[in-house]
């Protein structure tokens, strides 16, 4: 059982770019997100989604875009890459209820020159 | 809105100490709290929770109470290893919303 899982786990680009960070998930979940950890600010929620064909924004949208086509994947796009999204960047997922304790990926560690 | 201080690290503890991390929450509602764990490299994953007043929870010697009456959740292990070396996450969760509140973490570094 593979869990939660990021591609890639190292990413490095030039300020503009664009790139898209992946998730899935195979423990049918219905809810996914994305958190970004940086130094001395824990864990920040990005985006989320109940469920496929549902997202919705978090503490810090701005800079990125989610779609939820399948229960599976929960696709995190940055549009014009910037230097201030330099982080690593994490997917967790959950089955419904807020209660229920969140499933983590490993991670993706993006550098943004 | 809902909110989680958590003590500020680092700690740095030798093997067999006590070890405390001090983790209080503002909320508006009953919520649920959690300690969460991320080993070097890796994602976070859930360590303990609680979901009530009074409520203990526990894992691999880990033990927190949820107080009510301080808005509190520490927690506690009564005797650390090396392999507890990690960065250790306080959250909320509180019914009626979709996010998970997490404090800023605590590094715990435990030394032979």
């Amino acid at each position: 059982n593979a869990g939660v899982t990021q591609t890639p786990k190292f990413q490095v680009l030039k300020t503009g770019q664009s790139m898209t960070l992946q998730c899935a998930q195979d423990m049918n979940h219905e809810y996914m997100s994305w958190y970004r950890q940086d130094p001395g600010m824990g864990l920040r929620l990005i985006h989320y989604s109940v469920g496929a064909g549902i997202t919705d924004q978090g503490e810090v949208p701005n800079g990125y875009n989610v779609s939820r086509s399948t229960t599976e994947d929960f696709p995190l796009r940055l549009l014009s890459a910037a230097p201030s999204q330099t982080s690593v960047y994490f997917c967790a997922s959950r089955t419904t209820g807020i209660r229920t304790p969140l499933h983590f990926g490993n991670g993706t560690r993006l550098t943004v020159t | 809105g809902d909110s989680v201080t958590q003590m500020e690290g680092p700690v740095t503890l030798s093997e067999e100490a006590f070890l405390t991390i001090n983790c209080t929450y503002t909320a508006t509602g009953y919520p649920s709290l959690f300690w969460y764990v991320q080993y070097p490299g890796e994602g976070l994953q859930l360590l303990l929770k609680a979901t009530k007043a009074d409520d203990k929870g526990s894992n691999k010697g880990f033990e927190a109470t949820y107080r009510k009456e301080t808005t509190s959740f520490h927690l506690e292990k009564g005797s650390v290893q090396v392999s507890d070396s990690a960065v250790y996450f306080c959250a909320l969760a509180e019914g009626g919303s979709e996010k998970l509140v997490f404090g800023k973490g605590t590094k715990l570094t435990v030394n032979p």
